[in-house]
């Protein structure tokens, strides 16, 4: 079966400091990974997804960025924190066979970043 | 991109049945999803709907209408567990690769 990890659960970092956020996919090749972000209060956003190794979409101009070096790896970063930048970040995976069905996004359990 | 639109709240008794409206708009239709949020937690998939019409899952159901741009959850017998957020996704066939998300509805149970 497929399992999703993500981590660290929960940071809280200074303004101007630099994040990390990492997800690994078992049990699974190729899939679709995606990170969304949803502040209180508020619905997910779409931040990025992959396609594949190397390969990144971009759906809202930010102060972060991802990168995906491996088949099952997925992280998102930021080179220097906002106060806006804090929220619940999710990771989420589903297969990567395009129009299939129902094809369900799965998510990790989240990691809850606090910007002060 | 989608409008995807939904109560903010809504507030149901144990036991009750509540209906949760999730309207979208979209230009190539290709599936929507409801999610339910427990706080703090991570979604968790309830149920998909491609087709006009109703599926039934135990006590949730989901209902499309495409031609409304439509659709519904029912929860039935409602439980304390049941108190979540609850997520309407839809996904548009020009961009199979994404899932676009309506804010949610809170709904909390009382007993």
């Amino acid at each position: 079966s497929q399992t999703i990890h993500q981590w660290p659960a929960t940071l809280v970092q200074p303004v101007g400091s630099p994040l990390s956020l990492e997800c690994t996919v078992e049990g699974t090749s190729n899939p679709n990974l995606y990170w969304y972000r949803q502040a209180a209060g508020r619905g997910l956003q779409l931040l990025f997804y992959s396609v594949g190794i190397g390969q990144i979409s971009s759906e809202v101009p930010q102060n972060l960025s991802a990168s995906r070096p491996q088949d099952r790896q997925f992280i998102l970063s930021s080179k220097k924190l906002l106060l806006s930048d804090s929220g619940f970040y999710l990771c989420a995976w589903r297969a990567g066979t395009g129009f299939s069905g129902a094809n369900v996004l799965t998510f990790g359990a989240g990691s809850r970043l606090t910007v002060l | 991109g989608q409008n995807i639109d939904q109560p903010t709240e809504m507030t149901a008794t144990e036991g009750a049945i509540v209906q949760i409206n999730c309207t979208y708009q979209t230009s190539g239709f290709n599936g929507l999803f409801w999610y339910q949020q427990h706080a703090g937690e991570a979604p968790t998939f309830l149920s998909y709907n491609v087709l006009d019409g109703l599926e039934e899952k135990g006590r949730f159901s989901s209902f499309l209408s495409r031609s409304k741009g439509y659709s519904y959850l029912l929860l039935k017998e409602l439980q304390m567990k049941d108190s979540a957020s609850y997520l309407c996704a839809v996904r548009d066939v020009l961009n199979d690769y994404k899932l676009s998300f309506g804010a949610g509805t809170t709904v909390t149970v009382r007993a």
